[in-house]
């Protein structure tokens, strides 16, 4: 199985300022069809996950322009331009390229 | 809209069994997959397997083949997950979302098993 590393685990950020994650995988996640499965979600504390970003960079559909995915490969990013305090929560990366499994991050935890 | 409404909350003894269902709306049900999570209390969010919509065939990942079973029911576009011989370490979270890229999940359900 694919295995996704996500770093920081824990991230303390100031309001108004930028945040990153990155999420390392252990094999490419570039498939066959030439697409590269990997989403980013947010899950706020008592809720189910949110997908944020898919297929690297393509923000889903409400979700504010300060969040942007980077990355090709092996190597993922997750930024927030100027963090709000909505923002708080945890941030998974999560691949499916290789399917099945899906597998995710650990997950990074965002702290205000 | 999209929707994937889950069952409520549960709690059972060890043991026993239970069945949570994932209720679909706002879109064709055959066309996309349903994906099972699980996330322990504190934890992280893990890939439990998934059932095909359109054949109702599950595939199980690693660790939860045997005891959990997957359905369906098209009729009224719903997903189900059974865990039967319930044990203490089956307290968790259970998600469903659709598709193998998770674009829209269900609100969760909570196990919770204690003698």
């Amino acid at each position: 199985d694919v295995v996704m590393t996500q770093s920081p685990l824990s991230l303390p950020v100031t309001l108004g300022q930028p945040a990153s994650v990155s999420c390392r995988s252990d094999h490419s996640l570039v498939h066959s069809d030439g697409n590269t499965y990997l989403s980013w979600f947010h899950q706020r504390p008592g809720h189910s996950p949110r997908r944020l970003i898919y297929r690297v960079s393509d923000r889903d559909s409400g979700v504010p322009d300060r969040f942007s995915g980077s990355g090709s490969g092996t190597h993922f990013t997750l930024k927030i331009s100027r963090v709000e305090a909505e923002d708080v929560g945890v941030y998974y990366c999560m691949q499916s390229t290789h399917w099945p499994p899906g597998t995710f991050g650990q997950g990074t935890r965002l702290e205000i | 809209q999209v929707q994937l409404v889950q069952s409520g909350s549960e709690l059972k003894k060890p043991g026993a069994s239970v069945r949570i269902s994932c209720e679909t709306s706002g879109y064709d049900f055959t066309d996309y997959t349903i994906n099972w999570v699980r996330q322990v209390p504190g934890q992280g969010l893990e890939w439990m397997g998934w059932m095909k919509t359109d054949t109702g065939t599950p595939t199980y990942a690693q660790g939860f083949a045997g005891r959990f079973v997957f359905s369906l029911d098209t009729s009224v576009t719903t997903t189900y997950l059974q865990i039967n011989s319930l044990k203490t370490e089956d307290t968790a979270v259970y998600f469903c979302a659709r598709d193998d890229e998770f674009d829209y999940w269900g609100q969760g359900t909570l196990v919770t098993v204690s003698s």
